[in-house]
């Protein structure tokens, strides 16, 4: 089955600097990369995705970005502020005949630091 | 349009007792995928369900988990004589096609006492 790493664990930055947290996944099937951010006792939301057809996606201050030939895809977040503070997980999926299971990242513990 | 609802939010529940845990998935979503999240981890895929069918239940422990998604209602899962190890947030997520992203609900937060 699939296998998605996720580093750094946590991740302290200062307010108004940039964020990157990196995920690598195993199964090269995988074609689909949604980024989730999750709030103490929350839900996860998610906040954007990316398919194995495109290179980069952009939102606002939020961008991610794939490499399928090396199995990486990153989440970039620029001029950070105190509400980007959550833990955020990134996931890989293949559209099967059996449905679209998500496989999730452990996890990165994000601090903006006002 | 109302987001994934899950119910209870909290739940304990005694060692050998039964917990039962419910989601209701986003209007016009008709496939519903349940996680478990342990303690300062990721999030475990368990069992995915269209109306009245399960899909896959690759992620489920072969004994005492179950779930079912019936043509009215929400989807159930059940787990019978709880034990200390199953103490974790359930999330429910739905899709409205198998292939769209998945939205996630806030979450059953299980102890077991």
């Amino acid at each position: 089955g699939e296998n998605v790493e996720q580093h750094p664990s946590t991740l302290s930055v200062q307010e108004g600097d940039s964020a990157v947290i990196k995920c690598t996944y195993s199964d090269s099937a995988s074609n689909y990369f949604p980024w989730y951010k999750q709030e103490l006792g929350k839900g996860p939301q998610l906040i954007i995705d990316i398919r194995s057809n495109v290179g980069e996606k952009k939102d606002q201050r939020i961008a991610v970005t794939l490499n399928k030939t090396a199995k990486h895809f990153s989440l970039h977040i620029t001029e950070t502020q105190p509400e980007d503070s959550a833990v955020y997980f990134c996931a890989a999926s293949q559209a099967t005949n059996t449905g679209n299971q998500f496989y999730f990242g452990t996890g990165t513990s994000l601090t903006v630091i006002p | 349009n109302a987001g994934v609802m899950q119910n209870p939010r909290h739940l304990v529940r005694r060692r050998g007792q039964e917990a039962r845990l419910r989601c209701s998935p986003m209007k016009g979503h008709s496939h519903v995928y349940w996680y478990r999240q342990l303690p300062e981890e990721g999030l475990k895929f368990m069992v995915y369900l269209q109306k009245e069918n399960i899909i896959d239940e690759s992620g489920m422990p072969k004994e005492r988990f179950s779930a079912e998604f019936p043509k009215e209602g929400p989807s159930i899962l059940r787990i019978q004589q709880v034990v200390r190890g199953d103490s974790a947030a359930y999330f429910c997520a739905s899709s409205p096609l198998p292939l769209d992203t998945q939205y996630f609900g806030p979450g059953t937060r299980l102890t077991v006492l």
